[in-house]
Parts: structure tokens; C-alpha cells; sequence
């Protein structure tokens, strides 16, 4: 069985440029969550969706990033436009929606420059 | 505030001694505690959780942990290091007020480096 995957492992980008992380979750994964780890600091909660609805958003740091997951299978987050404080790893982890739905199975994270 | 703490920004262990990672944690009702480790270029794996039951738990490559309901604590243990063990490891707790789901709350992470 595949695992969470996640493109790009790598991107580095200018200030104000828009960059777009994908995150695949394991098939018939109905929670996909989105995380984010600055600067060697706690891995923090961005966002959750269920499905294709995001069930908590709470994360999100501000109006520069956008996720979505249409039809309810892979996800993007959008950050635009980018700025310093972006940089950092993001990872993707998903659950089922029952049975198990406890343990998150995380993906090898996008690292992110802005520069 | 719901949080986790790891005290310890680095272990350093002896390979073949036994190895403690430490985690305290601070939520409303009963606890779900995960350990996680992250090995050089790669992702988060996924350790061990405690939801309810024994206050030891065993999880993958050999580690365990205990569950500390009076100390709010659950360390990660294993009784004999590999070199192999050398990663980051973070500690998590689910966020009690995320409806049932399940929103973790991370330490900061500890890196653990075993020498020979």
C-alpha cells in the first residue's frame, strides 16, 4: 500500500512568488490534515479537511494561504504570495474516517525556502 | 493552554544502553499520546499511541512508553540503543477540543544520537 506523498520535496521561491504544495493521501483516506514546522520549532496543525470540507482551518496563519481538496482525494495548499516567514517544512498526514482514524500516517513533508 | 513539552532539545546514548526520551503534556480529559520519529530525508513515522488500558505501551523497532497520568507524562523508552535509533523524535497529543477529531498538538522535538 502507498503511502502519503507529497510534491515538491523541495522548493525554494522569491518573496512574492506563489508556490503550490500537493499532498496525495493513502487511498480511501477520508481526514487529510495539513502541518507545518518553522525553523526547528513544534510541528504545528494548519488545517483538516474531511473529505472534500474542511473540518478546521483554525491553523492557517492568514489570507496568503489557500487549501483546497476537490473531490475529495489529493490536496494543495497555495501560499501567495510567499513571504520569509513561510519557509519551513509542510506536512501532509491523513486517517481514516473510522477505525484507526487515531493514528495519522504522515507523508515526507515539502520543504520550503522563501528567499 | 493545551501543550506538550520536551525538555530535551538532545539525548546522547551509549549503543546497547538503554535510552529515555521525555514527554510532558498538559489537555483537558483523558489524554491520546502518539509518539512520532523522523530519520534523516524522511517523514514522520509513527511510533506508538496510548488511547486507554496498560500504561505501557509497545510500539515499532523495539521502543515503548509509559504512560504517567499523575506526572502527565509519557517517555519513550528502549532498554538497549541501536545506532540505527539516531532521529528526531517529536511527541503529540491529540487537541481535546477538535470535536473528536483528531488535531495533534507537537513538541518541539528531541534529537536522539546514539553512539557506538
Amino acid at each position: 500500500e502507498a503511502g502519503v506523498t507529497q510534491f515538491p520535496s523541495h522548493s525554494v521561491i522569491e518573496k512574492g512568488q506563489t508556490v503550490t504544495l500537493r499532498c496525495d493521501p493513502i487511498s480511501g483516506h477520508d481526514n487529510l490534515y495539513w502541518y507545518r514546522r518553522v525553523m526547528g520549532k513544534e510541528i504545528k496543525f494548519l488545517l483538516h479537511f474531511v473529505k472534500e470540507s474542511k473540518q478546521d482551518e483554525s491553523g492557517m496563519p492568514n489570507n496568503r494561504f489557500l487549501a483546497e481538496r476537490t473531490g475529495g482525494t489529493y490536496s494543495t495548499l497555495k501560499v501567495q504570495p510567499a513571504e520569509l516567514e513561510d519557509s519551513g517544512v509542510y506536512f501532509c498526514a491523513s486517517s481514516p474516517l473510522a477505525g484507526g482514524s487515531d493514528t495519522q500516517y504522515f507523508g515526507p513533508g515539502t520543504r520550503l525556502t522563501v528567499l | 493552554a493545551q501543550s506538550v513539552a520536551q525538555p530535551e532539545d538532545q539525548v546522547k546514548v551509549a549503543e546497547g544502553n538503554p535510552l529515555t526520551v521525555k514527554c510532558t503534556y498538559s489537555v483537558s480529559g483523558n489524554p491520546y499520546l502518539f509518539w512520532y520519529v523522523q530519520y534523516p530525508n524522511r517523514g514522520l513515522q509513527f511510533l506508538l499511541k496510548y488511547i486507554t488500558g496498560d500504561n505501557l505501551v509497545k510500539g515499532s523497532y523495539g521502543f515503548e512508553a509509559e504512560f504517567n497520568k499523575s506526572q502527565t507524562s509519557f517517555h519513550l523508552k528502549k532498554p538497549s540503543a541501536l545506532v540505527s535509533d539516531s532521529a528526531l523524535y517529536f511527541c503529540a497529543v491529540r487537541d481535546s477540543f477538535s470535536g473528536g477529531y483528531n488535531k495533534l498538538i507537537f513538541g518541539a522535538g528531541t534529537r536522539l544520537a546514539v553512539h557506538p
